[in-house]
């Protein structure tokens, strides 16, 4: 089976902290995403990494950043957190070839 | 753009057959998702339909026409587990998913 980890279940930071989310995937796959998931609008794409130091933003980048130095990990980074960054944060991985993405149970950070 | 369209909420008694609809209007399509995600875990895949038609797996089914733009997954004989959020995404021709915003569905006894 896939596994998808996500690092923190559940954080609480302060506005203008900086903020890593970790993602790490175990079955090698080149493509990794990071969604946010807010209630009535569904999953919207921040960033996406079709492999190792590479990463293109999805429709929803302003305020965040993101590092895939290895190709099981890709981390999400708020540079300054603000109040509106509050949301349920979900990363994917997806093989190149396949069509399936796999979800990690993802993380829920309140900014105060 | 993408635009995808699905109910908020749906009831349904235990036993009974629920479907939940999927409208789209997007730019470019390769396939269209169903996933499940239960309060608070990951969202898992359901199926992916590419052509048109039905495709069955057990008591879940779905249904696509790319002509219409439309999809629906078929819950049969519901069972109480199958209270869950329903997200459709449409998958364009690049790497990216487009999701709807997810369809609560509530099974009674």
């Amino acid at each position: 089976d896939v596994k998808v980890t996500q690092s923190s279940r559940y954080l609480v930071k302060r506005t203008g902290e900086k903020v890593f989310l970790e993602c790490v995937q175990d079955m090698d796959h080149e493509n990794m995403f990071w969604y946010r998931q807010d209630p009535g609008l569904g999953l919207r794409l921040i960033y996406f990494s079709y492999d190792v130091k590479m990463k293109e933003k999805g429709d929803i980048p302003e305020g965040y950043s993101v590092s895939r130095e290895k190709k099981e990990r890709f981390s999400l980074i708020l540079e300054s957190a603000s109040t509106n960054q509050t949301s349920m944060y979900l990363c994917a991985s997806r093989h190149g070839g396949g069509y399936i993405q796999y979800f990690g149970a993802g993380t829920r950070l309140s900014v105060l | 753009g993408q635009n995808i369209d699905q109910p908020t909420e749906m009831t349904a008694t235990e036993g009974a057959i629920v479907q939940i609809n999927c409208t789209y209007q997007t730019s470019g399509f390769n396939g269209l998702f169903w996933y499940q995600q239960h309060a608070g875990e990951a969202p898992t895949f359901l199926s992916y339909n590419v052509l048109d038609g039905l495709e069955e797996k057990g008591r879940f089914s779905s249904f696509l026409s790319r002509s219409k733009g439309y999809s629906y997954l078929l819950l049969k004989e519901l069972q109480m587990k199958d209270s869950a959020s329903y997200l459709c995404a449409v998958r364009p021709p690049d790497y990216k998913l487009s999701f709807g915003a997810g369809t609560t569905v509530t099974v009674r006894a």
